[in-house]
């Protein structure tokens, strides 16, 4: 199994541009999670996939973050425009239907907004 | 709601020392636990997890950890610390069958020489 594959690894952009970043999960998952990790405010829960249907974008930050997920296999989160405090890792993660079960974890997208 | 209060940003323990990282949850409805372990550019993997049943629960690399719910805490151990242990590890907590899971703030543990 290849895991919980993340592009790109790094990103660098300037501040106004639309920036795509792209997940695929471990087949036969069911849940998919997009989650931002920074040093001021940790791993934050930005959205979640059921079956490709959004459940909860409660952790979404603003309108300018829009994420989709049109099949089991590939998902992606869009910033547009993208500015300086949108700088973090971005983690994709997806487990398997059932009561708590444990998440598999991408290798993140490091994204620097200049 | 959730919650999770990790105490110690930073932890340092000698090597063959004792690793213990605290974990303190707040949970309205019974709690599934997890500790994840983050080593440098990589992402988050399970070390072990509590869902119901024994409340001393072992994981992998020789961690362990005890549910108290009279604490409220799911505290992480290991009885001799090696060099290859240094990494940040989170606590997180999912409300009973709920997959919203939240995380701590984590804890980076050094592994001095």
């Amino acid at each position: 199994d290849a895991g919980v594959i993340q592009s790109p690894r790094h990103e660098v952009t300037e501040m106004g541009q639309e920036v795509t970043l792209r997940c695929k999960p471990i087949s036969g998952h069911d849940y998919l999670f997009w989650y931002r990790q920074t040093m001021m405010r940790g791993l934050e829960l930005l959205i979640y996939f059921n079956n490709n249907v959004p459940i909860d974008d409660s952790g979404m930050p603003e309108d300018r973050f829009s994420a989709k997920m049109p099949n089991a296999s590939f998902s992606t989160l869009k910033i547009q425009p993208s500015e300086p405090r949108d700088s973090a890792v971005y983690f994709c993660a997806s487990s398997f239907k059932g009561r708590g079960r444990n998440l598999h974890f991408g290798n993140g997208t490091r994204l620097t907004v200049t | 709601a959730q919650s999770v209060t990790q105490l110690g940003s930073h932890v340092s323990v000698s090597e063959g020392a004792l690793v213990l990282l605290r974990c303190n949850y707040s949970s309205s409805v019974p709690p599934y636990l997890f500790w994840y372990v983050q080593y440098p550019n990589q992402g988050l993997q399970l070390l072990l997890k509590y869902t119901t049943g024994a409340t001393l629960v072992k994981g992998i690399n020789g961690f362990e950890a005890e549910f108290k719910k009279s604490e409220t805490s799911f505290h992480l151990t290991k009885p001799s610390a090696h060099m290859s242990d240094a990494a940040e590890y989170f606590c997180a907590v999912s409300e009973g069958g709920y997959q919203k899971v939240t995380f701590g703030t984590g804890t980076k543990l050094q592994v001095i020489p």
